[in-house]
């Protein structure tokens, strides 16, 4: 069964780095084809695609947020980290990881499964 | 950058109806779109990918169609459950990209 949760603070100042947590299980990182990415929606609004690593370690930007992403793996852990420099209160949002999917097609282009969601508040 | 309109942003709708979501791309995009459903406090559920295919579990009532710009989600009959709010997303060249959403009410 996989599962997917996301954990990090639900506080964070303005200016701080976020870093969230996404740990998952039923399916392990280190197996080709396998690809998680981090998903954001502020409260009322719509969804927002943030950032994507693969089994290869490849890694994959929101054009519009790129510079202030990071995304990595721990595959023995079943974990992907994201990092977000330089909060400002409109980051605040619930983020979600999911898991990519292909459906065989070899283009990982949909999210099959989801976390939660945890959501992140950006105040002083 | 492709933009993803849907339309409308809110429908109101009973329950045995048959609706139709519609999500339009700036311009001719491949097959590769998804649709999801998402209710209040909830993580977006997926219900459609590759523009037809449906997702393991997901009710047959539910469709997905569409090329080149213009895609769409219908629901056949319409039943207490699926009322929600449903995005629809496309993916290109390692990006990804979601509609801003519609409201299903009743």
């Amino acid at each position: 069964q996989v599962t997917l949760r996301e954990s990090g603070p639900a506080l964070v100042r303005p200016t701080q780095t976020l870093t969230l947590t996404c740990t998952f299980q039923g399916f392990s990182l280190s197996t080709t084809t396998m690809c998680v990415s981090w998903i954001r929606q502020p409260p009322g609004k719509a969804l927002e695609w943030l950032a994507r690593i693969d089994w290869d370690d490849n890694k994959y930007y929101s054009t519009s947020l790129e510079t202030r992403l990071t995304i990595s793996k721990d595959a023995s852990k079943n974990q992907v980290v994201l990092t977000m420099t330089n909060m400002d209160p409109v980051d605040t949002a619930t983020y979600y990881c999911a898991r990519i999917g292909s459906g065989g097609s070899g283009y990982y282009s949909f999210f099959d499964y989801w976390g939660q969601g945890t959501l992140v508040t950006v105040s002083s | 950058d492709i933009q993803m309109t849907q339309s409308p942003s809110t429908l109101s709708a009973s329950v045995g109806d048959r609706v139709t979501i519609t999500c339009r791309a700036s311009q001719s995009i491949t097959g590769w779109l998804a649709w999801y459903q998402q209710k209040p406090g909830k993580a977006p559920k997926l219900l459609i990918y590759q523009a037809y295919r449906l997702a393991s579990g997901v009710p047959s009532r539910f469709s997905g169609s569409g090329s080149g710009t213009g895609f769409t989600l219908t629901i056949s009959s319409l039943q207490p459950a699926d009322f929600a709010t449903y995005y629809c997303q496309h993916y290109d060249s390692y990006s990804y990209t979601f509609g801003q959403g519609t409201n299903l009410e009743i």
